[in-house]
Formats: C-alpha cells, sequence, structure tokens
C-alpha cells in the first residue's frame, strides 16, 4: 500500500507564474490535508478536504491559493502569480475518519 | 489564541543520554496530541498519540510521552538516544472543536553525537 504521493518534490517557479502541487492520499482515504512550513517555522495548517468539498480553509490565503480534492484524481493545490513569500515546503496528509494522517514527503516550491 | 509551544529548537545529545523535549499547548476544552518525527529527507512520521485513557503514552522506538492537563503539556522522553535519533520532532494538537485539523510546534531539531 503506498503511502501518500506528492509531486513534483522540487518546483521551481519565477514570480508571476503558477503553481500546482498535486497529492495523491494513501489507498482508502478520503480526507486531505495541506500544511505549509516556512523555514525555521512549524507546519501551519493550510486546508481540509473530503472529496469534492472542502470543508475547513480557514489557513488558507485569501488571494491567490486555491484546493481542490475532485471525485477522480489527486487533491490540487494551486498558488496563482507566485511571489517570493510562497516559497515554503507544502505537505500533504490523507486520512480516513476520524483516524490519524499520514503525511507525504512535501514540495519544496522555490520562487525566484 | 490557540498556539503550541515547543520549548527547545535545537538539542544536542551525546549517544545514551536522556532526552525530553517540552511540549505546551493553550487550548480550552479536549484536545488530541501528538509527537511526530521528521529525520532528514524524508516525511513526517507519527511516534506517538493521545486521545484518552492512560495520560503515559508509549510509541515507537522506545519514545513515550505523558500527558498533564494540569500543566497543559505533552513532554516527549527517551530514556537513552542512539544516534539514529537524530531527526526533527514536532509536537501537535488537535482541539475537537477544530475538526481533525493539526495545529504544529514550531519543532525542535535533535542531533545526537557518537
Amino acid at each position: 500500500n503506498a503511502g501518500v504521493m506528492q509531486n513534483p518534490r522540487h518546483l521551481v517557479r519565477r514570480r508571476g507564474q503558477e503553481a500546482r502541487l498535486r497529492c495523491s492520499p494513501m489507498k482508502g482515504h478520503s480526507h486531505v490535508y495541506w500544511y505549509r512550513q516556512l523555514p525555521e517555522e512549524g507546519l501551519k495548517f493550510m486546508v481540509y478536504l473530503q472529496k469534492e468539498n472542502i470543508i475547513d480553509e480557514s489557513g488558507m490565503p485569501k488571494e491567490r491559493f486555491s484546493a481542490e480534492f475532485p471525485k477522480e484524481g489527486p487533491s490540487i493545490l494551486r498558488i496563482q502569480q507566485v511571489v517570493r513569500g510562497d516559497s515554503a515546503a507544502y505537505f500533504c496528509a490523507s486520512s480516513q475518519a476520524g483516524e490519524e494522517a499520514f503525511f507525504g514527503q512535501g514540495t519544496r516550491l522555490t520562487v525566484v | 489564541a490557540q498556539s503550541v509551544s515547543q520549548h527547545n529548537h535545537h538539542v544536542i545529545l551525546s549517544e545514551a543520554a536522556s532526552l525530553e523535549l517540552g511540549c505546551n499547548y493553550s487550548y480550552g476544552g479536549t484536545v488530541n496530541l501528538f509527537w511526530y518525527v521528521q529525520y532528514p529527507g524524508q516525511h513526517l512520521q507519527l511516534l506517538l498519540k493521545y486521545f484518552s485513557g492512560d495520560p503515559l503514552v508509549k510509541g515507537i522506538k522506545g519514545f513515550e510521552a505523558e500527558f498533564i492537563k494540569s500543566k497543559f503539556s505533552f513532554n516527549l522522553r527517551k530514556p537513552s538516544v542512539q544516534w539514529s535519533d537524530t531527526a526533527e520532532y514536532f509536537c501537535a494538537v488537535n482541539a475537537h472543536n477544530s475538526g481533525y485539523a493539526l495545529n504544529f510546534g514550531k519543532g525542535t531539531s535533535l542531533l545526537v553525537t557518537p
């Protein structure tokens, strides 16, 4: 049973471009969470999704950031018009309802 | 405001030394508590968790943690560390009224020297 798969592992974008981060949850998991880790900081919750629904997006910046978890395919975290401050490690986790979350290896986004 | 505090940002120990990493949280109400570890180049892995019951929780690789409700603490301990314990350690809290999202501390970087 494969774990949580994130790709790409490393992503470089120029300022103003779009970044798309993908997360495939563990088999049988229908809950996905996205976290962001800035340098020297802990992980910060961004958004919690179930299939086709956003349950809690209280940690998402109000602009440029969006997330989806379609019925088929991976969850996508999308960052439009990236800025240098978006450079961070983005982690995805998945779980079954009420169970512990398992984390992916993260995507390290660098904005140049 | 709800928060999770890890007291030590960097810890250096010799092999066989005892380890205690502090974690305090500020939440009202019932919480679930976790310790995660991130080895160099790897993803976060769950070391142990507390939901209810015995406040002394045993985890993997000889780690344990004690939930002290009156102190809002969930400190991680290991009696004798090994070089392979070198990693980043994160305390996390899930408040029952915040769904399943975790609130993480800033992490403690542990270096174990031979």
